[in-house]
């Protein structure tokens, strides 16, 4: 079955660590990939996306992702976590045909940041 | 630009009330977008709008929901009759056109008691 999955629920990294976030997708061919960031009570802002191209995408706030289409994946990457960052955060995939429209949402992963 | 704007931010009602959701997307977006989020599954896409048409409502759980936009500027989401099991945030986002980002609005915690 297609499917979008972030094998981590929770997440607790020290302030001035680094982070990777996992999200593994399940798709024929390669979806456009997303990550969101949802702060509580707020909605979501986009943080970065990969259409297609360069593998590694620069997005705000200081993020990154790479897209591994060997191993169906697009982990999002800072190297340096600041305590404003802690947040849950949301892998997305457009399945192909669907131009970017059609958001399947992986179910999150919460960020903690400790002092 | 105000980003797009939900209203109620908070509604509480007892089941088998009407409920009506608003949302006015960002000026010149062309897409709109309806999600609901709950804990037991997550986010997901209800319908979405292209130049207020209706392209995909796949999502949308089942005739209690339905989904207007009747002009450019404006969207209903409505749920009649409401039931325990709507309890949830829904969210509406518009973008631009296809494969541009989706701006997502504040959000409307629904409680159906």
């Amino acid at each position: 079955a297609q499917s979008v999955t972030q094998p981590d629920i929770h997440i607790t990294v020290s302030e001035g660590a680094s982070l990777e976030l996992r999200c593994n997708y399940s798709y024929g061919a390669t979806p456009y990939l997303f990550w969101y960031v949802q702060s509580p009570g707020q909605g979501l802002q986009l943080l970065l996306k990969y259409f297609s191209g360069d593998t590694l995408v620069q997005g705000i706030k200081g993020f990154e992702a790479e897209f591994k289409r060997s191993q169906s994946s697009f982990n999002l990457r800072k190297p340096s976590v600041h305590w404003s960052d802690a947040a849950e955060y949301f892998c997305a995939v457009a399945p192909p045909g669907e131009y970017g429209n059609k958001l399947v949402f992986g179910a999150g992963t919460i960020l903690r940041v400790k002092s | 630009d105000a980003g797009v704007i939900q209203s109620p931010r908070h509604e509480v009602t007892e089941m088998g009330q009407e409920v009506t959701l608003r949302c006015k997307p960002i000026s010149g977006h062309d897409y709109l977008f309806w999600y609901r989020q709950t804990m037991m599954r997550g986010l997901e896409l209800l319908i979405y709008f292209n130049n207020n048409v209706p392209i995909d409502d796949s999502g949308m759980p089942e005739d209690r929901f339905s989904a207007k936009m009747p002009n450019a500027s404006f969207s209903t989401l409505k749920i009649q009759p409401s039931e325990p099991r709507d309890s949830a945030v829904y969210f509406c986002a518009s973008s631009l056109g296809t494969q541009e980002t989706q701006y997502f609005g504040p959000g409307t915690r629904l409680l159906v008691l």
